[in-house]
């Protein structure tokens, strides 16, 4: 058990819907990752949040959005659901450069 | 960003070291090389990173070319839990960002 925590565990919805995803860190890190895995891909960095600010940005789509609220938990936004858009989307939560530790993630599948 | 280019797969049989190579011809002098592994429908965990030295811990050893071009990530003794996809990636020093390849997915045979 990493100490990140995802929910929820599955979402099943149709095109054109809006969703969110929450991911809750560690105890103390200050980092909020969060990337997509697609069918048999490797990760993709979508954003990271430090702090409640907006740190860095990788490949998320306009109709994504993030942030990261004062008690440290994050939420992802996902919107105008595509088909393409059904992946794993996992949180990462870290304190320093060396390590990132990984929630469980959240399947999404989208009809 | 610096890519590191991994064997799709690898097997190995189980109680034998296992010897996973990365090649990372342009890597620069502030890029930390770091190694995650994903097993089957978990998310990922972090193994081992390093600069220049080779680095143990209770996981797995980080041997790194002299010249930095390459490494492997030495498990010395693989059990069935082992098996896994293994990630080599590129973290520039005072950058938070890991950019991710496909990764070698470890096979173990008992």
């Amino acid at each position: 058990d990493s100490g990140v925590t995802q929910t929820p565990k599955h979402l099943i919805t149709a095109t054109g819907q809006r969703v969110t995803l929450r991911c809750s860190p560690r105890s103390g890190d200050l980092s909020v990752y969060w990337y997509q895995q697609s069918l048999d891909q490797g990760l993709q960095f979508l954003i990271q949040y430090y702090n409640g600010e907006e740190r860095a940005k990788g490949n998320i789509l306009e109709r994504f959005s993030a942030q990261q609220f004062p008690d440290l938990h994050s939420e992802l936004n996902l919107s105008s659901l595509e088909l393409g858009d059904s992946a794993l989307y996992f949180c990462a939560s870290s304190r320093s450069f060396n390590e990132q530790f990984f929630g469980p993630g959240t399947r999404l599948t989208v009809l | 960003d610096a890519k590191t280019t991994q064997p799709n797969s690898m097997e190995s049989n189980e109680e034998e070291p296992v010897h996973l190579p990365c090649n990372h011809s342009t890597i620069s002098g502030t890029d930390y090389i770091h190694w995650y592994r994903q097993l089957p429908s978990q998310g990922p965990e972090y193994v081992i990173h390093g600069l220049t030295s080779n680095v143990n811990n209770r996981m797995a050893s980080l041997a790194i070319a002299e010249d930095r071009k390459s490494s492997t990530l030495i498990l010395h003794r693989a059990t069935l839990r082992d098996a896994a996809v293994y990630y080599c990636i590129l973290r520039d020093m005072g950058n938070y960002q890991l950019i991710w390849g496909a990764g070698t997915k470890l096979i173990i045979k008992p």
